[in-house]
């Protein structure tokens, strides 16, 4: 098992573009998440899925975020319009659904963004 | 609000020497505890969690309620450990994870 995939893994782009980011779950988890990690921030939870439905988007940074999961094995993360600010790793995480202490995240190798 | 705070953003210890990375958490209930580590080149993982009370590579961390502390410890050092560590926590029954800002621990031969 390739474990949780992530492409592309990295991705440099210029202020204004539209970036979109890919993340394929470990086979059978149903919890899917999106992480952000700054030096200043640290990991930051943006988003989580569970059955494919969006169920807590309070870390999204703004409306110029927007994450899908159109099916179980496939969600996407999308920025429009990109700002220098965006530059980070992003990283997606899947689980077995229910509680955290008793279903671990597995976390994909993440997408390094730079905005120039 | 809940909170978790890793005071040092880089710790170095000699090899051998006891490790002890420390975190703080606030939160309004009885949280969930974890610590993962990501390796260099390598994913982010879950190293303990305090529900399990377990031991791995040598690293046990106590949850103490009355000072909202999970430390991580670990008697001996070794090069190995060198890693990025995160401690986190969850809301008991709660799917989401809070992170903290991590620390940078650096084994000296």
């Amino acid at each position: 098992d390739a474990g949780v995939i992530q492409s592309p893994r990295h991705e440099v782009t210029e202020m204004g573009q539209e970036v979109t980011l890919r993340c394929k779950p470990i086979s059978g988890h149903n919890s899917l998440f999106w992480y952000r990690q700054t030096m200043m921030r640290g990991l930051e939870l943006l988003i989580y899925f569970n059955n494919n439905v969006p169920i807590d988007d309070s870390g999204m940074p703004e409306d110029r975020f927007s994450a899908k999961m159109p099916n179980a094995s496939f969600s996407t993360l999308k920025i429009q319009p990109s700002e220098p600010r965006d530059s980070a790793v992003y990283f997606c995480a899947s689980s077995l659904m229910g509680t955290a202490a008793y279903n671990e995240q597995f976390f994909g190798p993440g997408t390094r963004l730079t905005v120039l | 609000a809940q909170r978790v705070t890793q005071p040092e953003k880089l710790l170095s210890v000699f090899k051998g020497a006891p490790v002890e990375l420390k975190c703080n958490y606030s939160y309004s209930g009885s949280p969930e505890l974890f610590w993962y580590v990501q390796y260099s080149r390598q994913r982010l993982q879950l190293l303990l969690r305090h529900i399990s009370r377990e031991s791995i590579k040598g690293f046990t961390a106590d949850l103490n309620k009355g000072e909202t502390s999970f430390h991580l410890k670990k008697p001996f050092a070794q090069e190995e450990d060198s890693a990025m560590y995160y401690c986190a926590l969850s809301g008991k029954g709660d799917d989401k994870i809070i992170f903290g800002k991590g620390t940078r621990l650096h084994i000296l031969p």
